[in-house]
């Protein structure tokens, strides 16, 4: 079965740092991209950006470049979406998910990670 | 950047046939997907390259895509249906795109 099982939730300060990870099973990790997308308390779908296992390219929304940084170890397939310094605004719930290539839909996702940013 | 704009609800009897719309410069040129989201739920991907249904999702769910619209169509609705739809595409850039979803509320 293929699946992406990703890290849990987490509770952070302003300020500190958190690296949430995604990981692949039931298919090729390094053939497929892995795409993180946003989804605020109530709002909608924002796409952040994504990565291609195999060689590590990766591609930014503008709205997220340098805000977050996403890697990826082919080694354990898993891939990652960092912070080095969250604010209150980062509070959402992340959702990792799969795509083939070229225009091809995101087929497969994550339950989502949710990440709280509170003093 | 691509924008894609989507009603922010659509209503509909059970029964009935209920069409979201997902509007975008020349679309039609465009891979369109769509996704399901219910409550406390990831997305689910329901139609792919316009208008492919994954295996699992009802024949129901059908998709269009031409000029300046794209349109999920889903048909007989039923309760179990009520969540949010996204549709997006890939831009020039190889940069994912979302609208901003439809409300599909069964009456």
């Amino acid at each position: 079965e293929v699946q992406l099982v990703q890290s849990g939730a987490e509770v952070k300060k302003p300020g500190e740092s958190l690296k949430i990870s995604c990981k692949g099973s039931g298919y090729s990790f390094i053939s497929h991209w892995i795409g993180w997308v946003r989804q605020k308390p109530g709002k909608g779908l924002e796409w952040m950006g994504i990565i291609y296992p195999g060689d590590s390219d990766t591609k930014y929304s503008p709205s997220f470049q340098g805000q977050v940084t996403i890697s990826a170890d082919k080694s354990i397939s898993t891939a990652y979406l960092q912070w080095s310094s969250l604010k209150a605004s980062d509070t959402a719930i992340y959702y990792c998910a799969r795509r083939e290539g070229g225009p091809a839909a995101m087929d497969v996702w994550g339950k989502g990670t949710t990440v709280t940013v509170s003093s | 950047s691509y924008v894609l704009t989507q009603p922010p609800s659509v209503s509909v009897a059970p029964g009935k046939t209920a069409r979201i719309t997902c509007g975008g410069n020349n679309i039609g040129s465009k891979s369109v997907h769509w996704y399901q989201q219910k409550p406390g739920q990831a997305p689910v991907l329901v139609i792919y390259y316009n208008s492919d249904r994954p295996s699992g999702i009802p024949e129901r769910f059908s998709g269009s895509n031409s000029g300046n619209t794209a349109t999920l169509t889903i048909s007989r609705v039923e309760g179990g249906d009520e969540a949010d739809y996204y549709c997006q595409v890939w831009d020039n850039s190889d940069h994912g795109v979302f609208g901003g979803g439809t409300k599909l509320t069964v009456l």
